[in-house]
């Protein structure tokens, strides 16, 4: 079966550092990877896919995500963050099929100190 | 951009009494809507897959008979929660799909 692991449960930043956040998955066969975010009251929110091509994806709001398909990994970056970047965020993976079907990490809490 | 809503966005309601939760899509129609449930400080478990004009999909270890998924319309899909408990106070997701998941903004249920 299908899963996908997030390590950092919780991560505290002060404004201008730089954010990395780590998604393992594990599936043998063709993904399509995500990264949603949910700021707080809000709503899930994509901030960026990979389905295939360009291993580094870059998405909304200055994140990128760089697939690495002999680590499995899917892991998000950015380079200097905003206390307005304090939210929860959740990898997730399809099989790469026409399901639609997500699973999901168990999500990071970012909180950027200003 | 394609708007999932909710309905309602919070609710409270009596061990025993079943509760009914839409999901619509607003601007665009779709096929396959899908229910998630989200536990505090927790990630979000799909419960089913709901499509149009057939019976859902449920997840391993999801009660059908519990948690009722009806998706009449392209627009439209609807999760009741039978006979509820306390151990049903959750937080109740659906998103719908085109071209990707458009999530909606969530339904608060609690049971009393």
């Amino acid at each position: 079966a299908q899963s996908v692991s997030q390590h950092n449960h919780h991560v505290i930043l002060s404004e201008a550092a730089s954010l990395e956040l780590g998604c393992n998955y594990s599936y043998g066969g063709t993904v399509n990877l995500f990264w949603y975010v949910q700021y707080p009251g809000q709503h899930l929110q994509l901030l960026l896919k990979y389905f295939s091509g360009d291993p580094l994806v870059k998405g909304i709001k200055g994140f990128e995500a760089e697939f690495i398909k002999s680590k499995f990994s899917f892991n998000l970056r950015k380079p200097s963050v905003q206390w307005s970047d304090t939210a929860e965020y959740f990898c997730a993976v399809n099989a790469g099929d026409s399901s639609y079907k997500l699973i999901f990490g168990s999500g990071t809490r970012l909180l950027v100190r200003p | 951009g394609a708007v999932v809503s909710q309905h309602p966005s919070w609710v409270i309601c009596k061990s025993g009494t079943s509760v009914k939760i839409e999901c619509r899509s607003l601007d665009f129609q779709a096929t396959t809507m899908f229910w998630y449930r989200q536990f505090p400080k927790q990630s979000l478990m799909l419960m089913a897959t709901s499509n149009e004009g057939s019976k859902a999909t449920y997840e391993q270890g999801v009660e059908k008979d519990k948690f009722l998924i009806n998706h009449a319309s392209l627009t439209l899909s609807t999760l009741t929660v039978t006979s509820a408990h306390p151990e049903d106070s959750s937080f109740y997701i659906c998103s719908a799909t085109a071209y990707e998941q458009y999530f909606g903004p969530g339904t608060r249920l609690t049971v009393t």
